[in-house]
């Protein structure tokens, strides 16, 4: 069984900070990793995505993440955050054994103060 | 492509009503899946369907609850009779396959049951 457990239900950081969310999630077999955003009063959308290869995956909008597997980890990061990027981000996994439907975490919250 | 298509956008209802929502996938799409998002427990796979045959609907809280497939460009969940719990923000996404493919999600349904 596959699970996803992002770390902060709410992070808030400063326009032009680093942007940090952390993602992990637990597979017994290697898996297909995602993020997706989800702005206010609107449905998820793709940010990135791990299937095979490069481990450092880079997305829309300035964002990017990096498959860890000793980790157990895929942590999503933008160097400079920007007020539009307040949103709610959601990591999600795929179990390549099982039945393939992702897996979602609970979210988190980015907040952006200017 | 407009992308996946879903009504009402907004849906008040009493306790004990019928409430039917509608989804249309993006064409070409084989995979159709039904979320609900609720603050307390986040964002909730209900059932997913392959090529218009149900495939998994564990998710599916109680018997209150169907979802049909007739064709490949429709879908309905149905909710009947229908409580104040099942208040929530329902969710339509599709993807060409399972696994490695991107969800595409519709804009949702915000229900509101008195």
């Amino acid at each position: 069984a596959q699970s996803v457990t992002q770390l902060g239900s709410h992070v808030s950081v400063s326009e032009g900070a680093l942007v940090l969310l952390r993602c992990n999630y637990s597979s017994s077999v290697p898996p297909y990793l995602f993020w997706y955003v989800q702005y206010p009063n609107q449905g998820l959308q793709l940010l990135l995505k791990y299937t095979t290869g490069a481990t450092l995956v880079k997305g829309i909008n300035g964002f990017e993440a990096e498959f860890k597997k000793s980790e157990t980890s895929f942590h999503l990061t933008k160097p400079s955050a920007h007020m539009s990027d307040a949103a709610e981000y959601f990591c999600a996994v795929s179990d390549q054994g099982g039945s393939y439907i992702p897996t979602f975490g609970r979210g988190t919250s980015l907040i952006v103060h200017p | 492509d407009a992308g996946v298509i879903q009504s009402p956008r907004h849906e008040v209802t009493e306790m004990g009503q019928e409430v039917t929502l509608r989804c249309k996938p993006i064409s070409g799409h084989d995979y159709l899946f039904w979320y609900r998002q609720t603050m307390m427990r986040g964002l909730e796979l209900l059932i997913y369907f392959n090529n218009n045959v149900p495939i998994d609907d564990s998710g599916m809280p109680e018997d209150r609850f169907s979802a049909k497939m007739p064709n490949a460009s429709f879908s309905t969940l149905k909710i009947q009779p229908s409580e104040p719990r099942d208040s929530a923000v329902y969710f339509c996404a599709s993807s060409l396959q399972r696994g490695t493919d991107t969800q595409y999600f519709g804009p949702g349904t915000r229900l509101t049951v008195l």
